[in-house]
């Protein structure tokens, strides 16, 4: 079972900032099957990358996703106010298809 | 246009049974590669996966969660159930079912808030 670690837990920044996520597997993920997903409250969660690189259809291209083996990262490059919500990996390379904890992106 | 939509009860007594369906549109879970997968989020915690069920009918649970679930189909009505025995407080949650595409979330259903509640 892959385990996946979210950092950091809250991320405080300023619109027109740049964030970076991380999440670490506790295995390396094959074929870099990572997927980060953005959820709002009262939202249903919205794929944004995956296959660790992929911008899902009508992602903004502010959203960029990197990493290898067991270490992966989510950038968004200039937050705009819409984009202050909480980000998940996901891999699933592996049955059980883990999530990680969470990052809350909140304004500053 | 793939749409999914979660319908079951939105309150349930410790120690029942839930049933939840997923009905589906724009797709079919005969079509090869497809699959549906259930998902849930505890107020204030994290998603957490529960279970899939591939369109040759091939399952996989949550480890931790495998001896109270069951995900069965049924292509004719095009929909699938979860069926989670023994609910206790701590699964209250909002639940949601996904198309994938490979083991790939990617259109999820609006979620249905259940209550375990005596």
């Amino acid at each position: 079972e892959i385990v996946l670690t979210q950092s950091p837990g809250t991320l405080s920044l300023s619109p027109g900032e740049r964030a970076t996520l991380s999440c670490r597997a506790s295995q390396t993920v094959v074929n870099s099957y990572l997927a980060w997903y953005q959820k709002k409250p009262g939202q249903a969660p919205r794929l944004l990358i995956y296959n660790t690189f992929n911008r899902a259809s009508g992602i903004p291209d502010r959203f960029g996703g990197s990493g290898s083996g067991t270490d992966f990262t989510l950038t968004i490059s200039r937050l705009e106010p819409e984009d202050f919500a909480v980000y998940y990996c996901q891999q699933y390379a592996f049955a059980p298809l883990n999530f990680g904890g969470g990052t809350k992106v909140e304004m500053k | 246009q793939i749409t999914l939509k979660e319908s079951g009860p939105t309150l349930v007594k410790p120690t029942q049974t839930l049933t939840l369906t997923c009905t589906l549109s724009g797709f079919s879970l005969s079509e090869t590669a497809v699959g549906v997968g259930w998902i849930r989020q505890p107020p204030g915690k994290a998603l957490e996966w529960l279970g899939l069920i591939y369109w040759d009918d091939v399952k996989h649970y949550s480890p931790s969660l495998k001896n109270r679930l069951t995900i069965t189909r049924d292509t004719s009505k095009n929909r699938v159930v979860l069926t989670m025995t023994n609910m206790d407080p701590v699964d209250t949650a909002t639940y949601y079912c996904g198309h994938t595409s490979g083991w790939l979330v990617d259109y999820w259903g609006q979620g249905t808030l259940v209550t375990v509640s005596s």
